[in-house]
């Protein structure tokens, strides 16, 4: 079954780069079918949509507004993964983060374990 | 950005009660709706996409109904395992919106 395993630190010092891995297991990263989705949780904000890369005859990557001018998203077809990095965190990026398949019109259905990301020096 | 409100925030339940959470969106998403479980320190668990396809694995005793702007789930006969926090998420439109969560509690 396919299965999503997240790493990287949890605790980035303020203005640094806050960077995690999605490594896939049971799926492709490039598969034509999906697309690989970054999505945070915080109390005081509830979800929120990062960005996602999906690959249909050659990549597309998308990030949200809020954070594109300081997101990167590498898909890694050899490792069959998927990594985050986030620029020049503030507190307000401290939150739990989650890699997240997507198929069909919009479908969540399968979720990284998730990593509790704490921004403080 | 499309708003998605849950009602209640929170309820208290025993096991075999029947309960109903409602979620509105702020505008109409046709059937783009999906529902969520969450336990304490886990990922969410897809449960029920397109307003009412369960997920597989998921148990019968959970459905989805609804339209438009206004949708439902239920419990018809709640479980110990089913206490936790439950969320709908539209897939109208992007960035594909959260409600902020209903919370069940043992009563």
């Amino acid at each position: 079954q396919v299965q999503l395993q997240q790493s990287g630190p949890g605790l980035v010092k303020p203005s640094q780069t806050l960077s995690l891995t999605c490594a896939i297991s049971g799926d492709s990263v490039s598969t034509k079918s999906a697309s690989w989705n970054w999505i945070r949780q915080s109390p005081s904000r509830g979800f929120e949509w990062l960005g996602k890369a999906y690959y249909r005859s050659k990549w597309y990557i998308e990030y949200a507004p809020s954070v594109k001018s300081r997101m990167t998203l590498k898909p890694d077809t050899s490792k069959n993964q998927l990594s985050l990095q986030l620029d020049s965190v503030t507190d307000e990026d401290t939150a739990v983060y989650y890699c997240v398949r997507l198929i069909g019109e919009g479908v969540l259905d399968i979720w990284g374990q998730g990593t509790l990301v704490t921004v403080s020096s | 950005d499309i708003q998605m409100t849950q009602s209640p925030s929170s309820l208290s339940a025993s096991v075999g009660d029947r309960i109903t959470i409602t979620c509105r969106a702020s505008q109409s998403i046709s059937n783009h709706l999906n529902w969520f479980q969450q336990k304490p320190g886990k990922a969410p668990e897809l449960l029920i996409y397109t307003v009412s396809t369960l997920q597989s694995g998921v148990p019968s005793r959970f459905s989805g109904s609804g339209s438009g702007t206004e949708f439902t789930l239920t419990i018809s006969s709640l479980q110990l395992e089913d206490f936790g926090t439950y969320f709908c998420q539209q897939s109208h439109t992007a960035p594909h919106t959260f409600g902020q969560g209903t919370k069940v509690e043992t009563k």
